[in-house]
C-alpha cells in the first residue's frame, strides 16, 4: 500500500538558516511519482516539484533543492538561506502509475509546518 | 479557464443540514479529485473522476457523501445530513490525462471551507 511519512510535525528556524524537510514513502510499484506542495497561511496549495521513480537526479531551483534516494525511499527537501516568506506547511505526496496500480490518486503526508523567524 | 474554480469559499451549515460544494476544473483536464483537509493537516482522498466517470471512490464515506461530474456542468460534492466532524476545507484538483511521462501535476482550487455548527 502507498504511504507517505513526514515525521517532522513542525520546524522553527531563524532567517538565513538552512532547513531540510524529510519525506519517506512506501510503495509496491517500481513506477511512481513524488511531489512537494507548499501551503502558505493563505491556504492555497502551490506545486513545487514532481519527480518520477526513474530519475534519481537531485534538483536545485534557486534556494530549493531536492534529494531523491530510492535506496532509502526518501525524497527530502532543503531550503537554503530560509526567509520569512518560506513559512508554510509543506506536503510531500506520492502517486503510482495508473497502469501499474489500476488507480489514480495522490497520497499526501501529514505535512511539516515550517516557521521562519526574523 | 486556467484555474480550478471552487464555490462557495465558505459554507456554514447546522448539523443535519445538506451541504453542496462545486468545482470547475481546468478546461481540457480529464481528471478531477476531491480531498478533505481537517485542521490544516493531512489531505484525505475522497474520490476521483475520469471525465464524468468515477475512477476511484475508496475514500468516500458512502452513507452521506456523494459526488458527480456531469458534462458541461461543474463537478459537485454533496454531504447529506452534515455532522460536526465534516467541518473541514474541501479541495478540488484537476489534472490532464495521465500521459506517457506518468502522473501529471495536480492543480488545486482555493478550497471550500465547510463549518458545521
Amino acid at each position: 500500500a502507498q504511504k507517505v511519512t513526514q515525521a517532522q510535525t513542525e520546524i522553527s528556524v531563524v532567517e538565513k538558516e538552512d532547513v531540510t524537510l524529510d519525506c519517506v514513502y512506501e510503495t509496491r510499484d517500481t513506477t511512481y511519482y513524488l511531489f512537494w506542495y507548499k501551503q502558505p497561511p493563505s491556504g492555497e496549495l502551490v506545486f513545487l516539484i514532481r519527480r518520477n521513480s526513474f530519475d534519481e537526479q537531485n534538483e536545485i531551483s534557486g534556494r530549493y533543492s531536492w534529494n531523491f534516494q530510492k535506496s532509502t525511499s526518501s525524497f527530502n527537501f532543503t531550503i537554503t538561506a530560509s526567509q520569512v516568506v518560506d513559512s508554510a506547511v509543506y506536503f510531500c505526496a506520492l502517486s503510482e502509475a495508473i497502469w501499474a496500480s489500476g488507480t489514480y490518486k495522490y497520497i499526501f503526508g501529514t505535512g511539516t509546518r515550517l516557521k521562519v523567524l526574523a | 479557464g486556467e484555474e480550478v474554480a471552487q464555490t462557495p469559499k465558505h459554507l456554514v451549515r447546522g448539523e443535519g443540514q445538506k451541504a453542496k460544494l462545486y468545482c470547475a476544473p481546468i478546461k481540457g483536464h480529464s481528471y478531477v479529485f476531491w480531498y478533505q483537509q481537517v485542521l490544516k493537516n493531512e489531505f484525505k482522498f475522497l474520490i476521483s473522476f475520469q471525465n464524468e466517470n468515477v475512477f476511484d471512490e475508496t475514500g468516500m464515506p458512502k452513507e452521506r457523501f456523494s459526488a458527480k461530474c456531469l458534462p458541461n456542468s461543474p463537478c459537485s460534492l454533496e454531504i447529506q445530513a452534515t455532522k460536526l466532524e465534516d467541518s473541514a476545507v474541501y479541495f478540488c484538483a484537476s489534472s490532464p490525462r495521465q500521459g506517457p511521462s506518468g502522473a501529471n501535476v495536480l492543480t488545486f482550487g482555493a478550497g471550500s471551507r465547510l463549518t458545521v455548527l
